[in-house]
């Protein structure tokens, strides 16, 4: 069974820009998680989608937003581009259950190989 | 406090033995414990998921959860050069929260 797939692997923006990074589960998984990895911060949660809604959102400012299609994949925005937003970015795919919080392996998360964005 | 805290510092231990990473999380009310290993330049690797107390062993792998002190850590055993890269706790309630991980480093 393939794996997640992300694409671009690789970007360089620079500030004021805006950028689409795309997401493909793996197959039969209903839910994405779209993460962000940096040195200092380290994995920091931006959303889920389930079923092509928002399930979980953390705490990033709006320019950051996403969705999901009907055949699972999904795309992250990050408009208005800003140096900070230089980072690894992850989805992760999983089965999703009813709660993303349940005690299932459903929830088990399958990590792509990030689009690692640089804005200059 | 934050959610979940991976305190030690890079670990160094030689080949063959145990390589021992612990974890404290905040939210009580957590249901599903994950460990992660990640190599440099690499994305993260699911290697164990843990959901009641006690142990579970998978191969050279013990993940050992203990929810009344809020504590999560995996053993490796036999630890081979290949296990050197960062491992990352996550724990589950309605997102995935992870651990800032922790390096490990198997010296041949």
């Amino acid at each position: 069974k393939a794996g997640v797939t992300q694409t671009p692997r690789y970007l360089i923006k620079t500030r004021g820009q805006q950028v689409t990074l795309s997401c493909s589960p793996i197959s039969g998984h209903r839910s994405v998680s779209w993460y962000q990895q940096t040195p200092g911060q380290g994995l920091q949660f931006l959303f889920e989608y389930f079923s092509e809604t928002q399930r979980n959102k953390g705490n990033f400012p709006g320019r950051f937003s996403g969705r999901q299609f009907s055949n699972s994949r999904s795309e992250m925005n990050v408009s208005t581009l800003e140096l900070g937003d230089s980072a690894l970015y992850l989805c992760a795919s999983s089965l999703g259950g009813p709660s993303s919080g349940s005690h299932s392996s459903y929830n088990e998360q399958f990590f792509g190989p990030g689009t690692r964005l640089t804005v200059l | 406090q934050k959610e979940v805290e991976q305190n030690s510092g890079p670990l160094s231990v030689p080949e063959g033995a145990i390589a021992s990473l612990n974890c404290t999380y905040s939210d009580r009310v957590s249901q599903s414990f994950f460990w992660y290993r990640q190599y440099s330049g690499k994305s993260p690797e699911l290697i164990m998921s843990i959901y009641s107390n006690g142990d579970k062993e998978d191969g050279r792998f013990t993940a050992q959860l203990n929810k009344a002190s809020q504590y999560v850590s995996l053993l490796i055993r036999d630890s081979q050069p290949s296990d050197s890269a960062t491992y990352l706790c996550a724990v589950s309630n309605n997102r995935l929260a992870f651990g800032k991980g922790n390096q490990v480093v198997v010296i041949p």
